[in-house]
């Protein structure tokens, strides 16, 4: 079955400091990956997708299908970048059907 | 251009109670998504619905209901509600890009 896990609930960085949010999967087809954010007061937003490897904000993540791991990472946090982070898998196709993980919240420190 | 709306934002319930929660999007999407979010859980899919008159199951269905009675509402009915309902309830539209767009979301609570 497809499965999405962050295992950390809490990451806290110092601002300037890198960021590594760790995201695994399980899924026996070819998988599409999201990263979703929810800034304080806001609404459950994209940040990125594999498909466009795009850098969003300075935020990038590489599909590794050997490690079935699609992290995000920034060299230097802001402290604006202070969200909640989930991870998505869309398990069905054409229908975008998601699972998410847990969320992982980020905290940078001034 | 308001994107996705939900009423109600809150709701206490006593266990047995019926509700609706509505939802619409103004963006011209086909495809709408109804979410539940528990603490310590991810968002979870209740129902899915690709276009006017189609729905389907998500991962967890069980003791909900859904119409999809046009383009642009898309809503989720609770016929008998239970206290494992009590949740955050989420919904979302998305066009063919694959970009998820999200509603502000209901606080439901079932006593």
């Amino acid at each position: 079955a497809q499965r999405v896990t962050q295992p950390e609930k809490l990451l806290s960085v110092f601002k300037g400091a890198p960021v590594e949010l760790k995201c695994n999967y399980s899924y026996s087809g070819s998988p599409e990956l999201f990263w979703y954010v929810q800034y304080s007061r806001q609404r459950l937003q994209l940040l990125l997708r594999h498909i466009s490897r795009e850098s969003i904000k300075g935020f990038t993540a590489d599909l590794n299908k050997g490690e079935t791991s699609f992290h995000l990472k920034k060299p230097f946090a802001q402290e604006e970048d202070s969200a909640m982070y989930y991870c998505a898998l869309n398990y069905g196709g054409a229908t975008n059907k998601l699972i998410f993980g847990t969320g992982t919240l980020l905290a940078v420190q001034p | 251009n308001a994107g996705v709306t939900q009423t109600p934002k809150f709701q206490v319930l006593k266990t047995g109670q019926s509700m609706t929660l509505q939802c619409a999007q103004d963006m011209n999407h086909n495809s709408m998504y109804w979410y539940r979010q528990d603490p310590g859980m991810g968002l979870r899919l209740i129902y899915y619905s690709a276009s006017e008159g189609t729905t389907d199951k998500g991962e967890v269905p069980n003791g909900y209901n859904v119409s999809r009675l046009n383009k642009r509402e898309f809503s989720l009915r609770l016929e008998s509600a239970a206290p494992s309902q009590t949740s955050v309830y989420f919904c979302a539209s998305s066009a063919v890009s694959y970009e998820q767009y999200f509603g502000p979301g209901t606080r439901l609570t079932v006593t």
